[in-house]
């Protein structure tokens, strides 16, 4: 069983067009996050929730509108797409989110690309 | 602001060789963690060292964290094949809840 499944695995839109990326959790874990990952491989957090209270906002564009509705769901709408969204999305999770050498466990990732 | 510089960014060798990737920066981080990540897969953890000074095996793989907890090395002794991928550190900092900072990663590359 997957610990972190994350779908779609491809995106490919128009610029314009409104999209969402689902991700679910089977580890029983508090915490769940997004990330994203640019052309450079450079991986920088965009939200946070613990269960489903959203607790890191990285100043994301408010196009992008995360929905937990509940600890083992953690969604991703992005409205109105631009060309610099075009991007590998991850999301991951941890049992708490508070202690020091907590792991993250990582979904796959979701390859978006707008045209 | 890239908070964790690692160096080098690319590296190619062959089978058998070693090698150390470094992880600096100018801030103090709680712990620092290593990842791998292989292409279309997500990061997976392989360790994370919490005290200053501190030096963690595992197998061919040496991670040491630096005395003033803002840098880190990895050191892979008799690369493989097998090691080739993306090396991500990443400082964590608690501010409340964990926040992890990745650094700007090194890519590996292991010729047989």
């Amino acid at each position: 069983d997957t610990a972190v499944s994350q779908t779609p695995k491809y995106l490919v839109t128009q610029m314009g067009n409104d999209k969402s990326i689902k991700c679910e959790q089977n580890l029983g874990h508090d915490t769940m996050y997004w990330y994203k990952q640019d052309s450079k491989k450079f991986l920088k957090i965009m939200f946070s929730y613990n269960n489903k209270e959203l607790i890191i906002n990285e100043t994301v564009p408010n196009r992008f509108s995360p929905k937990s509705p509940d600890k083992a769901h953690l969604n991703l709408h992005i409205n109105s797409l631009e060309l610099g969204d075009s991007a590998v999305y991850f999301c991951a999770s941890s049992s708490t989110g508070g202690k020091a050498n907590e792991k993250l466990f990582f979904g796959s990732g979701t390859q978006l690309s707008v045209l | 602001t890239q908070l964790l510089e690692q160096s080098p960014q690319f590296l190619s060798i062959q089978e058998g060789e070693n090698l150390t990737v470094y992880c600096n920066s100018s801030s103090v981080f709680s712990s620092l963690q290593w990842y791998r990540q292989e292409p279309g897969e997500g990061p997976v953890l392989l360790v994370t060292v919490v005290t200053g000074g501190e030096v963690k095996k595992l197998k061919r793989l040496t991670f040491q964290f630096g005395d003033a907890r803002k840098d880190s090395s990895l050191h892979i002794t008799a690369a493989q094949p097998g090691d080739t991928g993306l090396y991500l550190c990443a400082g964590v900092r608690n501010t409340g809840f964990q926040k992890l900072v990745f650094g700007t990663g090194t890519r590996l590359l292991v010729s047989p």
